[in-house]
Order: structure tokens, then C-alpha cells, then sequence
């Protein structure tokens, strides 16, 4: 069975840019998270989705910071503009269901300049 | 709010020696992770952990819970260069802590580093 595929794989940008990272979870597999990862912290959850619908973004910073999963399957993080602390590796995972056991992507290291 | 508090951070250990990484969390709760992470990879799943007494292992590593001192463990028995990586400790809250499922609080990570 496929992984979860993240893209891109790295991305630089200067402060005040946006950009934007894709994620396609486990066939099959109904929730959906991004997390962050700040160089030697524990990842940190930004949003959790179910299907199509937001669980959980309590911890997203919504004024810079958005994702969607339009159809349920593939889902996108989007941030603009960027700020300095931004710079971190953006984990997406994929779970069965909200109590099953999440599987991570391999990331995307994002450094702002 | 839930903390979660790996100890220690870090972890220099011989080869051949025994050590154990501890995990503890401040919020009632009935399921935990373990995960391990290369330099530069993402995270893979080690143990999960879903009720209090719980006991797994794999290889030379084994995972504890005891939900009710809020604290699990990872033994590592007669370590070897290849257990060398950042372990981590996930902590999901679920209806016992009174939230949904699937919202993991993460520690700090212990670095591992296995010498011959």
C-alpha cells in the first residue's frame, strides 16, 4: 500500500511570500492531519480533518495560515505571507479514523528567508 | 492543557548496554504512541498503547503504560548502533480526557546515540 505522499519535498521563500503544500493520504484513509515540526520540538498539530470537514484548528493560525480538503482525499496548506518562524518541516498524516494510528509523509521542509 | 515530558532529552548509550526512556503526561488519558525518527525522515510508528497495563515489544525495544501514574516507557535491551534516532512520545487525549480522538501532543524527543 502507497504512503503518504507529500510535495513539494523542500521549498525556500522570503518573509512576506505564500505558499502552498499538497498532501495525498492512504487510500482510503478518512482523516487527515498537518502538523508542524520546528528543528529539534516534537510536531505539533495544525488541523485535523474528517472527509472534507475541519475537526480540530484550534492550534492553526488562521490569520496567515488556511487548508482545505475539498473533495475528502487530497488536502493543501497554504501560508501568506510567511514570517521567519515559519521556517519548520510540515508533516501531513493519515489515519483509518480518529482512533486509529496515523501514518506520516515524509514532509516538507519549508525555510523562510 | 496536556503537557507531555520526555526524559531524558538526550541519551548517549554503549552498545550491548540497557536504558529506558521515560514519558509523562499531565491529563488523563487512554492511549499513547511511540514513534521514531532518522535525521531528516519522518516519523514511523513504533508502539501504540491503548489501555492501562499495556505491555509491547518489539525487537529490542519494549513499550509500557500505566495510564493511572500518567507515565510510559521505552526499554531498549542490549542496544545496538542501528537503535541510533529521536524517539518520541504522543499522547491522544480521546473521550477520557474528554476531547475527540486523534489529537496527538508530542514530547520533546530524546535524541538516541548508540556507541560501539
Amino acid at each position: 500500500e502507497a504512503g503518504v505522499a507529500q510535495s513539494p519535498r523542500y521549498k525556500i521563500i522570503e518573509k512576506r511570500q505564500s505558499v502552498a503544500f499538497w498532501c495525498n493520504p492512504i487510500s482510503g484513509h478518512a482523516t487527515l492531519y498537518w502538523y508542524q515540526q520546528i528543528l529539534g520540538q516534537g510536531p505539533k498539530l495544525l488541523i485535523q480533518f474528517q472527509n472534507n470537514g475541519v475537526v480540530d484548528d484550534s492550534q492553526l493560525p488562521k490569520d496567515r495560515f488556511s487548508a482545505e480538503r475539498l473533495k475528502g482525499v487530497d488536502s493543501t496548506l497554504k501560508i501568506q505571507p510567511a514570517k521567519l518562524e515559519d521556517s519548520a518541516v510540515y508533516l501531513c498524516a493519515s489515519s483509518r479514523g480518529a482512533e486509529s494510528e496515523q501514518f506520516f509523509g515524509p514532509g516538507t521542509r519549508l525555510t523562510v528567508l | 492543557e496536556l503537557k507531555v515530558e520526555q526524559n531524558p532529552l538526550f541519551l548517549s548509550m554503549q552498545e550491548g548496554k540497557n536504558y529506558t526512556i521515560y514519558c509523562n503526561y499531565s491529563t488523563t488519558s487512554d492511549r499513547l504512541y511511540w514513534y521514531r525518527q532518522d535525521p531528516g525522515k519522518s516519523l514511523e510508528s513504533l508502539f501504540v498503547l491503548l489501555s492501562n497495563g499495556a505491555v509491547k515489544q518489539e525487537g529490542r525495544l519494549m513499550a509500557s503504560l500505566d495510564t493511572k501514574a500518567r507515565l510510559s516507557t521505552l526499554h531498549i535491551t542490549a542496544a545496538v548502533h542501528d537503535l541510533s534516532a529521536t524517539y518520541f512520545c504522543a499522547v491522544d487525549m480521546g473521550w477520557a480526557g474528554g476531547t475527540s480522538y486523534g489529537k496527538l501532543t508530542f514530547g520533546q524527543g530524546t535524541i538516541l546515540t548508540v556507541h560501539p
